[in-house]
């Protein structure tokens, strides 16, 4: 089942803070996150594994709750660079391979 | 590492056409998988592939539509008989066949029906 991302849009001021939430009706072995921008592939972020685990790339990081089955995705200072459309990528299992994407939140950062 | 590769980019065709597309994926990567993106969405899965052997099948794809990896190296993904609801954007990505990999993603191809 896919996840449901909140909010769908959000508009910044370069500098602002953001959060991003994931949230599934299905126990997570892991969250994927991604960024995509208009026209390109999705590039990897980070993995969020079982065990509340709170990762960091630069002044992005994410956190992963796995008894609420949601992942949030923390931006910070964010730039102009950060804008773009945010995925969480499901993995129901281990190992599966298989993600399942939420319907994606859509970023932009305004000087 | 030059990344994951698919040709064509565009593809545009008429409703009943076949059309295939190729993906290469990173070198070293085992695992090779197939989304679909429509406009708006996340990606969709399709299939997956470790070396060659095809472990999973979305049980949304119909039967017009059938993936190879037949020396788990690149990829084809044919569509038979196409319709207007085919029309998408198809991403191949690439990981490492070890638990807790990211899945690397291509540019894709974009699929126009006529």
């Amino acid at each position: 089942q896919q996840p449901v991302q909140s909010p769908q849009a959000v508009i910044l001021r370069e500098g602002e803070d953001a959060v991003i939430n994931c949230s599934s009706s299905k126990a997570l072995y892991s969250v994927h996150w991604y960024r995509q921008k208009h026209g390109e592939a999705p590039v990897f972020l980070m993995i969020l594994l079982k065990g509340g685990e709170q990762k960091g790339h630069d002044k992005i990081s994410a956190s992963f709750n796995e008894k609420k089955q949601q992942s949030s995705l923390y931006l910070t200072a964010s730039q102009l660079s950060y804008s773009g459309t945010y995925f969480c990528g499901t993995e129901p299992s281990s190992n599966t391979g298989k993600l399942i994407f939420g319907q994606g939140t859509t970023l932009q950062v305004k000087p | 590492d030059t990344g994951v590769s698919q040709d064509p980019r565009h593809k545009i065709t008429k409703r009943g056409q076949n059309v295939t597309f190729r993906c290469d994926p990173i070198s070293e990567h085992n695992r090779l998988y197939w989304y679909r993106q429509t406009l708006g969405q996340g990606p969709e899965f399709l299939t997956y592939f470790q070396n060659e052997a095809q472990l999973e099948k979305s049980r949304l794809l119909s039967d017009r539509f059938s993936a190879e990896r037949p020396k788990g190296s690149f990829s084809t993904l044919e569509i038979q008989r196409t319709e207007q609801g085919d029309s998408a954007m198809y991403l191949c990505a690439s990981s490492l066949g070890r638990i807790n990999q990211p899945q690397h993603f291509g540019d894709g191809t974009r699929l126009s029906i006529l």
